[in-house]
């Protein structure tokens, strides 16, 4: 059973533009959640976590939770070039007796074209 | 700014061979973790580490592999036969608390 997933894109968006990336989980008694950046070749890149319902900004960021939608999101406003790259969603399924591990989407791939 | 570090970045091996991989995590992060990715496919959760002993493994963490912290500042991934399917993309990453968790530049392992 999959327990996190992402759209696969490829999305492809404006410079300038809002882009959205959306991930649902399966493992509802999951408490933190995370949004990596992955150039390709590259490792992934810690940009954005959020452990409550809501939205978290930061800078040209934003994370939304919805716990009881299973639901986390996030946006990138005035994408640039330089934005362009897979985006993981991770998920830490705690609920297990305390797992320390995060669980990945398999990344949605964003391009922003000039 | 602190980083994971990982040596070597890319590992040639033939089957059957062992192999370590090796990572400094960030100096004052409890956690440490390996996971790995196959060509085209998601990251996955090898092993985490705290406390000098194994917190949690995946099923893909059979008695191949092992982890091991050997002194106060490398931890270490061996394979002992390494099969054609450990070809991946290894990543070590190391978190302060068990929660936001940073990733290194990973070491490529070739399996021939």
């Amino acid at each position: 059973q999959k327990e996190v997933e992402q759209n696969s894109g490829p999305l492809s968006v404006p410079e300038g533009a809002i882009a959205s990336l959306n991930c649902t989980y399966s493992d509802r008694g999951s408490q933190s959640f995370f949004w990596y950046r992955q150039y390709s070749g590259k490792s992934p890149e810690l940009i954005m976590s959020i452990y409550s319902n809501g939205d978290k900004e930061d800078g040209r960021f934003t994370a939304q939770l919805n716990k009881a939608s299973q639901y986390v999101s996030l946006l990138i406003r005035d994408s640039q070039p330089s934005d362009s790259a897979t985006y993981l969603c991770a998920v830490n399924p705690k609920s297990r007796g305390g797992s320390e591990k995060l669980v990945f989407g398999k990344g949605t791939k964003l391009t922003v074209n000039p | 700014e602190p980083e994971v570090t990982q040596t070597p970045s890319h590992q040639v091996t033939q089957m059957g061979q062992e192999v370590i991989l090796r990572c400094v995590p960030i100096s004052n992060h409890l956690y440490f973790y390996w996971y790995r990715q196959i060509l085209g496919q998601k990251v996955e959760f090898l092993v985490s580490f705290y406390n000098n002993e194994i917190s949690e493994k995946s099923e893909i963490f059979d008695d191949q592999f092992s982890v091991e912290r050997p002194d106060g500042s490398n931890f270490t991934l061996k394979i002992r036969s390494t099969k054609l399917e450990d070809s991946a993309m290894y990543f070590c990453a190391s978190s302060r608390y068990s929660y936001e968790q940073y990733f290194g530049p990973g070491t490529r392992l070739t399996v021939t």
